[in-house]
């Protein structure tokens, strides 16, 4: 099956600093790429749709200065947190969309999630 | 986008069968429906998807009437390990986002 990795699963980093987390597709291209965030005991939260090759589209209310998309690959996307805040803490997943197969429509693969604590 | 509504939470034991419902009134014509399970600090995983009448697999059954506002995922038998959140997502053809709704928290117990 279709599998997503994300890197790294934990980080913690002080306040003011950045991070930046890794989504793969291991074994598809993936032409559009997925950022989540996921506070305790809610749902996911779409933040940004990102295309390889073109700039991400944000939600609103997602400020697109402190969280940039980078999608330069097939393969890859990355999300890096600038000047984080202990208020961005939270459960960071992306998902993958594999291209359409066997009559289905494209089907979001999910990376295992980051945790991100800042302090 | 199309807007989905589940149980908040289920309660079942050991060995029985579960249906989860999800109401999706404004699906669109080119629109799939994909179940999700989410464990705590784990990114979900893809269960089961389908277009319409019913579709089956190794975990888990699918059931999407002829007019499509609704889905029922249908869990056989299930164990203590079943225990997690089940999210329906309606999700297009060549579409981009999809929405999360808030998922139903299914509890097993011994």
């Amino acid at each position: 099956g279709a599998v997503v990795s994300q890197h790294p699963s934990r980080v913690i980093c002080k306040s003011g600093t950045s991070v930046k987390i890794e989504c793969r597709s291991l074994d598809f291209q993936a032409t559009t790429m997925f950022w989540y965030r996921q506070f305790p005991k809610q749902s996911l939260m779409l933040m940004a749709t990102s295309n390889e090759g073109s700039k991400a589209t944000y939600e609103q209310g997602v400020e697109k200065d402190k969280f940039l998309i980078n999608h330069a690959s097939l393969t890859l996307s990355t999300l890096t947190v600038t000047s984080a805040h202990p208020e961005d803490s939270s459960f960071y997943i992306c998902s993958a969309r594999a291209g359409t197969s066997g009559g289905l429509t494209d089907t979001q693969y999910f990376g295992p999630g980051t945790r991100l604590t800042v302090l | 986008l199309a807007k989905t509504t589940q149980p908040i939470s289920m309660d079942s034991y050991e060995g029985q069968e579960v249906n989860i419902t999800c109401s999706h009134n404004n699906i669109a014509t080119n629109d799939y429906i994909t179940w999700y399970q989410q464990f705590p600090s784990q990114g979900p995983r893809f269960i089961i998807q389908g277009y319409k009448t019913k579709v089956t697999n190794e975990v888990a059954s699918l059931f999407i009437p002829a007019d499509r506002k609704s889905s029922t995922l249908s869990l056989p038998r299930v164990s203590l390990s079943d225990t997690a959140v089940y999210y329906c997502l309606v999700e297009g053809t060549n579409a981009g986002k999809s929405t999360f709704g808030d998922g139903t928290t299914l509890t097993v117990k011994p």
